[in-house]
């Protein structure tokens, strides 16, 4: 069955810090793989694209790795800011029939 | 620059009533699609449309009814409401060349007593 799990559930850190964010997924066959972010009471807004050629790819502050051996990708933030706080959903396209899996997303929030 | 607008923001319902929630894109998107999202859960697709007069059943489809007499339009129609249909709904569209890039509303939170 096609899964995509994200880790951990929910993540507090104080503004300034870096963190990392996880996503399993078991989607085959594997297209590519999006990071959304949900802001409260928003709608998901891209931020970055991974397809299977790719290893890392940068977006200011934001840095996405993927490795498809393992099936796994990592959403890096640095300097965190309090307009970071926000969900962060990983998406898998499945090859097949363009089906998109999500994760259950991370809580991201940024302390003062 | 509009997007994706969706209406209402919030409603309430009670059990057995109908409404129907209003989705319009101005980007001139082929694929469009509506979403419901609960606590813990990813989105879970409910139905969706690659163009005027073409419909298919998502994930989720039982209770919900679609139409897409438009390029423009896509209301999702809760036909009794339930309170298992207490969620929050969003309508997101793309080109059909890029599925995986999705533009979002800002949702409707819709609650069933």
């Amino acid at each position: 069955k096609n899964q995509v799990e994200q880790s951990p559930q929910s993540l507090i850190i104080l503004e300034g810090k870096n963190c990392t964010l996880q996503c399993n997924y078991t989607v085959s066959p594997f297209s590519n793989l999006r990071w959304y972010k949900q802001d409260t009471g928003r709608g998901p807004v891209s931020l970055t694209i991974m397809t299977f050629s790719e290893n890392t790819k940068s977006n200011g502050r934001y840095t996405a790795t993927l490795d498809a051996d393992t099936k796994q990708s990592s959403l890096h933030i640095t300097a965190s800011q309090l307009s970071d706080s926000a969900s962060y959903i990983c998406v898998v396209s499945a090859d097949s029939n363009y089906q998109l899996i999500w994760g259950a997303g991370t809580k991201l929030i940024i302390k003062p | 620059n509009a997007g994706v607008t969706q209406t209402p923001k919030f409603q309430v319902l009670k059990t057995g009533q109908s409404m129907t929630l209003q989705c319009a894109q101005d980007m001139n998107h082929e694929y469009m699609s509506w979403y419901r999202q609960d606590p813990g859960m990813g989105l879970r697709l409910i139905h969706y449309s690659v163009g005027a007069g073409i419909t298919d059943q998502g994930e989720v489809p039982n209770g919900y009814n679609v139409s897409r007499s438009t390029t423009e339009d896509f209301p999702l129609r809760l036909l009794s409401a339930a309170p298992s249909q207490t969620s929050v709904y969003f309508c997101a569209s793309s080109t059909l060349l890029a599925k995986n890039i999705q533009y979002f509303g800002a949702g409707t939170r819709l609650s069933v007593l």
